[in-house]
């Protein structure tokens, strides 16, 4: 059973500073996503990540993936309330199947 | 635009009774699919569907049932069987399924049912 864990499960963080997302999955896997949801809102996508090695960078957000350690990181860089949000990653495990378990997710303050 | 439309927003119903959630999408995917979000909890899969008069269990099927009669719609019942029928349910879809098979899911704004 593929396990998808995320650390922190809560990040409060100043405007301006960085931190790092973490999302570590049990068993190999070929596809990565990070999504973004808004208090009681829907998923937003942010990055899909298909290869070893992938980095994708939007804005303030890096997500980054090592399949050989079963590791992704989301950075963010000189946060600012904006972004202030629940991030999630999913993992798809089953080739052409899509069927994602994700994290548990990580909630995001930012403080000004 | 196009999009994934979920109704209703709210859904309040008394213990006992089946509920239908409606999902509908005009972005001509392919594929769909029933999620559950608890409150500070990750989404778990109920069901998907990845073609027309085909759907799969999720990891949590148990007391749900749906129907894909039609490409653009993927409704789910949530049954008297359900134990812990009280959540945020999101609906979503996505055009993958063969070559294209790197595409995100795209969400729909979700139904928060509660049952008393």
């Amino acid at each position: 059973e593929l396990k998808v864990e995320q650390n922190p499960l809560f990040l409060s963080m100043q405007e301006g500073k960085n931190y790092t997302i973490y999302c570590n999955y049990s068993t190999t896997s070929d596809r990565l996503y990070w999504y973004r949801q808004d208090p009681g809102k829907s998923l937003e996508s942010l990055f899909v990540l298909l290869s070893n090695g992938a980095v994708k960078q939007e804005g303030r957000l890096m997500a980054s993936l090592d399949t050989k350690a079963r590791l992704s990181t989301l950075h963010i860089t000189a946060a600012v309330h904006d972004l202030s949000a629940t991030y999630f990653c999913a993992v798809d495990m089953n080739f052409g199947n899509e069927k994602l378990t994700f994290g548990t997710g990580t909630r995001l303050t930012i403080i000004p | 635009d196009g999009g994934i439309t979920q109704s209703p927003k709210y859904l309040f119903r008394k213990e006992g009774q089946n509920v239908t959630l409606s999902c509908e999408q005009n972005l001509n995917h392919d594929a769909m699919y029933w999620y559950r979000q608890d409150p500070g909890q990750g989404l778990r899969l109920i069901y998907y569907s990845q073609i027309v008069n085909d759907f799969q269990k999720g990891d949590i099927a148990e007391g749900y049932s749906v129907s894909r009669e039609k490409k653009e719609s993927f409704p789910l019942t949530v049954t008297s069987a359900q134990k812990n029928p009280t959540a945020f349910y999101l609906c979503a879809s996505s055009d993958s399924g063969g070559a294209t098979y790197n595409s995100p899911l795209h969400f729909g704004n979700g139904t928060r049912l509660t049952v008393t």
